[in-house]
């Protein structure tokens, strides 16, 4: 059974800082993707990676794709309150079907 | 907007009751995929149709049941409710089931509340 296990789970910080959400898996994926999910609304997509050793950036947000394609990570410079929200990976093309396999999720916090 | 349509956005029954939670997924995607997300359960897979056919299972209870219309559009049937089965439902879609992106995009969700 493929997993993807994010850490930390839950985060906590003060306006300004720099945070980093990662994301493991033992399995090879075709791509990676990062959803942002506030209260009682959808995961909204983020970003996709597809390339081992990747990077893409989004104005704060720093994404980046493990050379053997089973792990990620998200970097936030500078963190904003309105980046609060629950994070979650998914990976994709462990089988032919088009499902992802989702990490539970990093709740994080950013206090003003 | 994803552009992923849910109806309804809330839903209220008792124990015992049948409700269907409808999805429409974006124009040119032919698949879709059911999640249901609880606090203590994150965002957990049921199933997926692709084009009117089944395509992939996940953790979908007996009790509950799905297809896709031949518009595309989605119904996922819940029956002989629980009150374990109050969470969020999400309706997801994507254009092909292959490929190397593998993107979904959500609908809002409806939130179903057995009491």
């Amino acid at each position: 059974t493929q997993l993807l296990e994010q850490s930390p789970q839950f985060l906590s910080i003060q306006e300004g800082e720099n945070l980093t959400v990662y994301c493991n898996s033992s399995s090879v994926f075709s791509s990676l993707q990062w959803y942002r999910q506030e209260p009682g609304e959808g995961p909204v997509l983020l970003v996709t990676v597809v390339t081992g050793g990747e990077v893409k950036k989004l104005k704060r947000l720093t994404f980046q794709f493990g050379d053997a394609r089973k792990d990620s990570s998200l970097h936030i410079t500078a963190a904003q309150p309105g980046d609060t929200g629950l994070y979650l990976c998914a990976g994709g093309g462990s089988s032919n079907t088009g499902k992802l396999i989702f990490g539970q999720g990093t709740t994080l916090q950013v206090k003003p | 907007d994803s552009g992923v349509t849910q109806t309804p956005k809330h839903l209220i029954t008792a124990t015992g009751q049948r409700v269907t939670l409808r999805c429409s997924p974006r124009s040119g995607d032919l698949s879709v995929y059911w999640y249901q997300q609880s606090l203590d359960q994150g965002l957990q897979f049921l199933i997926q149709y692709y084009n009117g056919e089944e395509r992939a299972k996940g953790n979908i209870l007996e009790r509950f049941s799905a297809q896709q219309f031949p518009d595309l559009h989605s119904e996922l049937n819940l029956s002989s409710l629980e009150l374990g089965d109050s969470a969020l439902y999400f309706c997801a879609s994507s254009e092909t089931t292959t490929g190397t992106t593998y993107e979904q995009y959500f609908g809002p969700g409806t939130r179903l509340t057995v009491t």
